[in-house]
């Protein structure tokens, strides 16, 4: 079975600093990876995902991740945040079938001026 | 290109009622999950629909259901209230690879 756990429940920063959101899964299956956001009050959003091909995605909003298959490690980053990226980030596991989607307990990221 | 609708957007209950929350797929997605996020718990998986059927559920008790209609969108019905279904219910479509794609939730509160 798969679990994804996110190993930082809150991450204070400073405007324009550099940011890493943790997430590690476990899975003795290839899986695909995601990190969605979720503004307040608001659904989920996909960020990014990784299906295949080159570690390092690129998704929306300046964020990336790599995938690192040895560490089972799907981090989160981002070389200089806002205040708008104050939000709730799930990093996010599948199967190739789709079945369901593992999600980790979430990271909030709260930004500072 | 419309995203995933959920109706209602809130909804409160007293305990031990029904309730019903609806949710639109985008189009051309077949595959309808729902999920439970009550504070604090993160996200639990509560059932996977696609072509009409159940495909999956998640670790909940049985008055906990729903169904997938012909045009895909699905109903979740929750009986016999409880104060700790008060949670945002939130509905994601998927077409496969490209991830699933969340609507805004259901706001329930029992009271």
């Amino acid at each position: 079975a798969q679990s994804v756990t996110q190993l930082d429940s809150q991450v204070p920063v400073f405007e324009e600093a550099p940011v890493e959101l943790r997430c590690n899964y476990s899975s003795s299956v290839s899986v695909y990876l995601f990190w969605y956001v979720q503004y307040p009050n608001q659904g989920l959003q996909l960020l990014l995902k990784y299906l295949s091909g080159s570690t390092l995605v690129k998704g929306i909003n300046g964020f990336e991740a790599e995938f690192n298959k040895s560490q089972t490690s799907f981090h989160l980053r981002k070389p200089s945040v806002h205040i708008s990226d104050t939000a709730e980030y799930f990093c996010a596991v599948s199967r190739s079938n789709f079945n369901k989607f593992y999600f980790g307990s979430g990271t909030k990221l709260n930004v500072k001026p | 290109e419309a995203g995933v609708t959920q109706s209602p957007t809130h909804l409160i209950k007293t305990r031990g009622q029904q309730a019903t929350l609806r949710c639109s797929p985008i189009s051309g997605h077949t595959s309808v999950y729902w999920y439970q996020q009550a504070l604090g718990l993160g996200l639990q998986f509560l059932l996977w629909y696609d072509e009409g059927e159940e495909r999956n559920r998640g670790n909940f008790p049985p008055r906990f259901s729903g169904r997938q209609f012909p045009n895909y969108s699905s109903e979740l019905n929750v009986n016999a209230l409880e104060l700790e279904d008060s949670a945002l219910y939130l509905c994601a479509s998927s077409p496969g690879l490209m991830g699933a794609f969340f609507g805004q939730g259901t706001r329930l509160t029992v009271v």
